[in-house]
């Protein structure tokens, strides 16, 4: 069974801090995906990466996929209060597989 | 367009009984998957429907069923309901079963068990 390790688990920062969180595996993966849920709510998709090396940006979040294959990580520059959430990480077999996630508090 | 409707938000249910969640897809989508969520296990997949047919099954018990019909509305039931079956229960759709259409979620069943 293939796992995702995600780190940290928690994170809890000030609004205008930068911070990365990170998404491994011990096997290669062909893509990935990360998605933020928010309380009470289920998971929405932020990004799919399919090439190794790949960079991809999403306003204040930018996502880049390991040359390797086996990494992920997910930054985001000058957090706001709105980026609350947890963050998780998935790839697809013949089913959605989730990280362990990161909880993320940004206080005001 | 609307997104995936998950009913009832929230239930209460005791040991022993069943439950029956509903779960609509964003029109158009065949794919329907169903995972729990728990603060321990994180999220785990359940079981996946393609066209009424269950085309992959995660690693719960036989308690644990669903189905899904022609429109693509899917049930999940859950019977003999135990304590440790409380849990947020979501169901995401998808065109088809590609990970690169993405998959949308609804916004779950919290399910207590009393």
């Amino acid at each position: 069974t293939q796992l995702l390790e995600q780190s940290p688990q928690f994170l809890s920062i000030q609004e205008g801090e930068n911070l990365t969180v990170y998404c491994n595996s011990s096997s290669v993966f062909s893509s990935l995906q990360w998605y933020r849920q928010e309380p009470g709510e289920g998971p929405v998709l932020l990004v799919t990466v399919v090439t190794g090396g790949e960079v991809k940006k999403l306003k204040r979040l930018t996502f880049q996929f390991g040359d390797a294959r086996k990494d992920s990580s997910l930054h985001i520059t000058a957090a706001q209060t709105g980026d609350t959430g947890l963050y998780l990480c998935a790839l697809h077999t013949d089913k959605l597989i989730f990280g362990t996630g990161t909880r993320l508090q940004v206080f005001p | 367009k609307a997104g995936v409707t998950q009913t009832p938000r929230y239930l209460i249910k005791t040991r022993g009984q069943q439950v029956t969640l509903s779960c609509s897809p964003i029109s158009g989508h065949r794919s329907v998957s169903w995972y729990q969520q728990t603060p321990g296990q994180g999220l785990q997949f359940l079981f996946e429907y393609f066209s009424e047919t269950q085309r992959n099954k995660g690693n719960f018990p036989g308690r644990f069923s669903g189905r899904q019909f022609s429109n693509s509305r899917s049930e999940m039931n859950v019977s003999t309901l135990e304590l440790g079956d409380s849990a947020l229960y979501l169901c995401a759709s998808t065109w088809d079963n590609n990970f690169n259409y993405g998959y949308t979620f609804g916004s779950g069943t919290r399910l207590t068990v009393v």
